[in-house]
């Protein structure tokens, strides 16, 4: 596709399950971000990829959450036991180079987890 | 440590006149300065970015924001509003140099008056 594809892009499930999201980032990016969107905030990241590698994994929460982008490609967030508060929106962005700085960042539209 | 404040939440206009959407930031280092703009069921979209050149920066869509160092500001602004620019827009900084992180603002939300 022409554009990052993240799915589901909704997803209502109860609380205390394991939830997974997908992220296909555009062909060729080699970074690979995931942010988070709480209602009426900015969103705030967790991990960034540079090929297989988490870099930089200190926005993820707690150990609940894992990341995982085994062929440099398609990456999956990971929750496990999920509460009420990780109800947000989930974003994913790619980018041809690593760093905002030099590389524009390519958002999906975002995965909405909602958890009961 | 880094951090912006989008001093207004909401911002209305009327079609045809100026936009000014503000934003200060606060940053250890030598920061990069970004506004991204999200259109309803859209992904974020970059509008400009400041890294180090000309402190005045144009953007897509008649977009342009001005650094000023000794405002710690980076105000977005644009001439005339069109109906297509309702949206909301974040105000970002990140590290220049390392840090690969992006700090967003809390978002305003731009609405055109017809």
């Amino acid at each position: 596709g022409a554009g990052v594809s993240q799915t589901p892009s909704n997803k209502v499930t109860e609380k205390g399950k394991y939830v997974e999201l997908r992220c296909d980032p555009i062909s060729g990016h080699t970074a690979l971000y995931w942010y988070r969107q709480s209602l009426g905030q900015g969103p705030e990241f967790l991990i960034y990829f540079q090929g297989t590698g988490a870099a930089d994994d200190s926005g993820l929460p707690n150990d609940r959450f894992f990341a995982v982008r085994p062929e440099g490609s398609v990456s999956t967030l990971k929750i496990q036991r999920t509460e009420r508060g990780d109800s947000a929106v989930y974003l994913c962005a790619s980018s041809l180079s690593l760093g905002p700085n030099t590389g524009e960042l390519f958002f999906g539209e975002g995965s909405r987890l909602t958890v009961l | 440590a880094q951090s912006v404040t989008q001093l207004d939440s909401h911002v209305s206009v009327s079609e045809g006149t100026p936009v000014l959407l503000r934003c200060n930031y606060s940053s250890s280092y030598s920061p990069s300065l970004f506004w991204y703009v999200q259109h309803p069921n859209k992904g974020l979209q970059l509008l400009l970015k400041y890294t180090s050149a000309a402190t005045l920066v144009k953007g897509i869509n008649g977009f342009e924001a001005e650094f000023k160092k000794s405002e710690t500001s980076f105000h977005l602004t644009k001439p005339s509003a069109h109906m297509s620019d309702a949206a909301e827009y974040f105000c970002v900084v990140s590290r220049r140099f390392g840090n690969e992180k992006l700090t967003f603002g809390t978002g305003t939300r731009l609405t055109i008056i017809p």
